[in-house]
C-alpha cells in the first residue's frame, strides 16, 4: 500500500496571501495524483488531477506540481472561500488507492 | 450533469450488516466508461477508499475491508450499492460515493452529498 503523508496538518494564511501545501507518497506514483477540497458538511471536490492539470471550473489560483513522491499544491492568493482542508490520492498503484491524512488551511 | 445520492439506515447495531444504496441520476451507470466507488470519512479524520464496482458486477476492494464487504450493481434501477458485514463501532463514518473520472484515470468526480452511518446498540 502506497502511504500518502501531507504537510503540515495545519496551514495559517492570511487572505491574500500564497499557500504552499505538500504530500509526499511513499514510493513514486508517477503523475497520477490528485488534490481534493473539502468544507465542513460537504464532499470533497476535485481542484487538481495528473498532478497539475486543473479540474473543469477551478480558479486559475490553485495549481499543482511535482511528481514521483513529492508534490506541491499552491493557492496563489488566498479568498475567503478557500479556507478548508485539502487532501491528496494517488492512483498509480491500487487497490488501495490511498489519501494523505489532510491539511487545514486556516484564516491567521 | 450526473448526480450521485447515498440512501440507507443511518444507525445500524453492532454485528450486523451496513447496507447503502447509491443512486446516480443524470447518466447511465451501463454506460461502461466508469468505476463506482464507494469512500468514507470517520468522524473528524481523513478519508478511506472502500471499492469498486464496474457495471458488469466487476470488483476491486479494499483488502482492509474485503472479508467483510460485498459491493453490487443494479444497472436497471442505475444503482449500486455496498454492504459491510460485523459491523463495529469502528465503522461509524460518514460514507460516500463517487464515480471515477475514467477507468484509467482514478481520481473521483463527481460525489454524492453523503451519509452518516452510526454503529451504535
Amino acid at each position: 500500500e502506497i502511504v500518502m503523508t501531507q504537510s503540515p496538518v495545519t496551514l495559517s494564511v492570511s487572505p491574500g496571501e500564497r499557500a504552499t501545501l505538500s504530500c509526499r507518497a511513499s514510493q513514486s506514483v508517477s503523475n497520477n495524483l490528485a488534490w481534493y477540497q473539502q468544507k465542513p458538511g460537504q464532499a470533497p471536490r476535485v481542484l487538481i488531477y495528473d498532478a497539475s492539470a486543473r479540474a473543469t471550473g477551478i480558479p486559475a489560483r490553485f495549481s499543482g506540481s511535482g511528481s514521483g513522491t513529492q508534490f506541491t499544491l499552491t493557492i496563489s492568493s488566498l479568498q475567503s472561500e478557500d479556507f478548508a482542508v485539502y487532501y491528496c490520492q494517488q492512483y498509480y498503484n491500487w487497490p488501495p488507492l490511498t489519501f494523505g491524512g489532510g491539511t487545514k488551511v486556516e484564516i491567521k | 450533469q450526473m448526480q450521485l445520492q447515498e440512501s440507507g439506515p443511518g444507525l445500524v447495531k453492532p454485528s450486523q450488516t451496513l447496507s447503502l444504496t447509491c443512486t446516480v441520476s443524470g447518466g447511465s451507470i451501463s454506460s461502461g466508461d466508469y468505476y463506482w466507488t464507494w469512500i468514507r470519512q470517520h468522524p473528524g479524520k481523513g478519508l478511506e477508499w472502500i471499492g469498486y464496482i464496474y457495471y458488469t458486477g466487476s470488483t476491486y476492494y479494499n483488502p482492509s475491508l474485503k472479508s467483510r464487504l460485498t459491493l453490487s450493481v443494479d444497472t436497471s434501477k442505475n444503482q449500486f450499492s455496498l454492504r459491510l458485514s460485523s459491523v463495529t463501532a469502528a465503522d461509524t463514518a460518514v460514507y460516500y460515493c463517487a464515480r471515477d473520472a475514467t477507468r484509467s484515470s482514478n481520481w473521483f468526480d463527481p460525489w454524492g452529498q453523503g451519509t452518516l452511518v452510526t454503529v451504535s446498540s
